[in-house]
């Protein structure tokens, strides 16, 4: 199975940046995608890595190493609104297990003033 | 309205009963899942669909029955519920035919079993 590790949480302030990193344990998957998640609203897709290296849209970026077994998000000039719960998750190799999307534990970024 | 909505919003339910979660999508996706939201567990995967009249099961399936006669429907069923159960359940849904694991929630239903 699929184990997709998160720190549980990360504070910055406005303006900083942000690194959340994923790191899982599998022998092969599909990509690694991202979620946000708003306290007390629906998660909500944000980037998609297929292959190696660096997808970037707008303030945010996701970087994907499958030699390392690691991949992160890079938030930007945070801004309050970034406060949330971000999410990886991956598909399980195989065509029988496409529709198992996982995600991970979540982690809450908290922006301060 | 175009997307997915899943019904009702919140649920008090008691310990045995059995409850039914609805989940509708619009977009005639393929796929559509359930999940249990718990804090510090994440997203659990509870049931999938890839089509109509086909279902498998996910990371935690016990306790719960799904079924999909049609395309935009996918019910989620508490047989007999038990506080344990008591979570927020998201409905999502997803296009087949691309790697992208792009998927589609819905507001979430807060179910509290007492």
């Amino acid at each position: 199975g699929q184990s997709l590790e998160q720190p549980s949480e990360v504070t910055a302030v406005e303006g900083a940046i942000v690194q959340i990193n994923c790191t899982y344990q599998t022998s092969g998957f599909y990509g690694l995608s991202w979620y946000q998640q708003h306290d007390g609203g629906a998660p909500t897709f944000l980037s998609y890595n297929a292959l190696d290296g660096l997808e970037e849209t707008g303030r945010f970026s996701s970087f994907l190493s499958r030699s390392d077994s690691y991949g992160y998000l890079l938030l930007q000039e945070l801004q309050m609104k970034d406060s949330a719960s971000y999410f990886c998750a991956v598909r399980p190799p195989g065509y029988d297990s496409w529709g198992k999307l996982q995600f991970g534990a979540g982690t809450q970024v908290v922006v301060t003033p | 309205d175009a997307g997915i909505t899943q019904s009702p919003r919140y649920k008090i339910t008691e310990t045995g009963r059995q409850v039914t979660l609805m989940c509708h999508q619009t977009w005639s996706h393929s796929y559509m899942f359930w999940y249990r939201q718990d804090l510090g567990h994440g997203l659990r995967l509870i049931y999938y669909s890839a089509a109509a009249d086909i279902t498998d099961k996910g990371e935690v399936p016990d306790g719960y029955v799904v079924s999909r006669s049609k395309t935009e429907n996918f019910p989620l069923t508490l047989e007999s519920a038990t506080r344990s159960q008591t979570s927020v359940y998201f409905c999502a849904s997803s296009d087949v035919g691309t790697l992208n694991t792009e998927a589609f929630f819905g507001q979430g239903t807060r179910l509290t079993v007492v």
